[in-house]
């Protein structure tokens, strides 16, 4: 079993649907939990990042973390046909080197 | 702005050939790294140097070395390219440690 797992889709969903992106993990020790957005032929880029439990809001995107039951999730309100990518979720402990590990992305398609 | 930058952005390699991809980052971050991406394998890290002068293992290092030339750049070098290094690498930076800038990529063919 990997450290973090993620659903790779795809998933397609209309133009304005909320989307429900989510990673589940195994080590209780990650405390910081990131959200990468991959789009087509470029480079993954920070999304936003949340430090342990709690929700986290930026513009029409929001992220959870649920520690007790492992599992993160990244909203998008209203979404949009630029939100077609991939969503990498990525977590890491507190201690160390804090390289994180990754999911290994989601493919999002929102169609118009 | 440039962030971080890869030069090639793409290349084709026959077996035993060599090559090294380069990157250089100007967001003045001590960290920097090499992933590769593989579709149904993610993210996996090849080696990454957490400050000038120092360099690790990661997940998938054989057949690859590293060269931390300064603060700015950071390259991967292949010796002999086998097929199985085929992949789409990443080189990322990074100064509060989990939070990379990526670069673009290089879509590397070995064939």
């Amino acid at each position: 079993q990997k450290e973090v797992e993620q659903d790779p889709g795809p998933l397609s969903v209309p133009e304005g649907a909320i989307v429900s992106l989510n990673c589940t993990y195994s080590n209780s020790a990650f405390q910081y939990f990131m959200w990468y957005r991959q789009y087509s032929r470029k480079g993954p880029e920070l999304l936003m990042y949340t430090y342990s439990s709690g929700n986290k809001e930026d513009g029409r995107f929001t992220a959870q973390v649920d520690k007790s039951s492992k599992y993160i999730s990244l909203f998008i309100r209203d979404s949009q046909p630029s939100d077609s990518a991939t969503y990498l979720c990525a977590m890491t402990s507190s201690g160390g080197s804090y390289i994180p590990t990754f999911g290994r992305g989601t493919s999002l398609i929102v169609h118009p | 702005n440039a962030g971080v930058t890869q030069t090639p952005k793409f290349q084709v390699l026959k077996t035993g050939q060599s090559m090294t991809l380069q990157c250089a980052q100007d967001m003045n971050h001590n960290s920097m790294y090499w992933y590769r991406q593989d579709p149904g394998m993610g993210l996996r890290l090849i080696y990454y140097s957490a400050s000038e002068g120092t360099t690790d293992k990661g997940e998938v290092p054989n057949g690859y070395n590293v060269s931390r030339l300064n603060k700015r750049e950071f390259s991967l070098r292949l010796e002999s390219a086998a097929p199985s290094q085929t992949s789409v690498y990443f080189c990322a930076s990074s100064e509060a440690g989990f939070a990379y800038t990526f670069g673009s990529g290089t879509r590397l063919t070995v064939v």
